[in-house]
């Protein structure tokens, strides 16, 4: 089955403490993304790659950090310097057709939700 | 940035009526997308619509670029339809989301 996995479902930080959280695709789509969710709205990106060894800041990357070592995987590191981490974090990706790159639907995983304790 | 407006912000129907929903873009978009989320978080993408019509069973899609709005029609609702609605634009691959039209469908 194709598809976009996210690991873990819920995932708890402590202050102080970085977490990562994982995301992978079997859809041997190129590009990869990743948004933040807050209650009641829309998604803004954090971070997003469109090739292997490269990623761009989105809107707000501050206390993030990300990783794209293989083009399957794109995990997604929350840092002690994000102090406000808890939202539901959604990882997507996006294939290479067309004429021109960086039009193309996004599919999404099923998300993490990050609690703070 | 691109500023996305979508109206209503809900939307409270019976089972089998029709629906409207809208999104403004403040500026020209070459990437238009809307999704469903679903009550349990899953964001399922319904079309990529730059600009024209599309249509998928029960709902559609039109895209007037050079009016910098896009419609979201869906026909006979189900309950399932439920959930929220975001549409998404941007210049290129950076999706700029609305804040979504909460839809519910009562049986």
């Amino acid at each position: 089955d194709g598809g976009i996995t996210q690991s873990p479902k819920y995932l708890f930080r402590k202050e102080g403490q970085n977490v990562t959280l994982s995301c992978e695709q079997n859809l041997n789509h190129d590009a990869m993304y990743w948004y933040r969710q807050d209650p009641g709205q829309g998604l803004r990106l954090i971070y997003y790659s469109q090739i292997v060894n490269d990623f761009q800041k989105g809107d707000i990357a501050e206390g993030y950090s990300v990783s794209r070592e293989k083009k399957e995987s794109f995990p997604l590191t929350v840092t002690s310097a994000q102090k406000n981490p808890t939202a539901f974090y959604l990882c997507a990706s996006s294939s290479r057709t067309g004429s021109v790159f960086g039009q193309e639907t996004q599919y999404f995983g099923p998300g993490t939700r990050l609690l703070v304790l | 940035g691109i500023q996305v407006e979508q109206s209503p912000p809900d939307l409270i129907l019976q089972e089998g009526a029709n629906s409207t929903l809208r999104c403004n873009f403040s500026d020209s978009v070459n990437n238009l997308q809307w999704f469903h989320q679903n009550p349990w978080g899953q964001l399922i993408n319904l079309f990529y619509i730059p600009s024209g019509t599309k249509q998928n069973g029960r709902l559609s899609a039109t895209t007037v670029a050079t009016e910098r709005y896009s419609l979201l029609y869906i026909s006979s609702s189900q309950t399932t339809d439920s959930g929220v609605y975001f549409c998404a634009g941007g210049p290129n691959e950076k999706l700029t989301f609305g804040t979504g039209t909460r839809l519910t469908i009562i049986p």
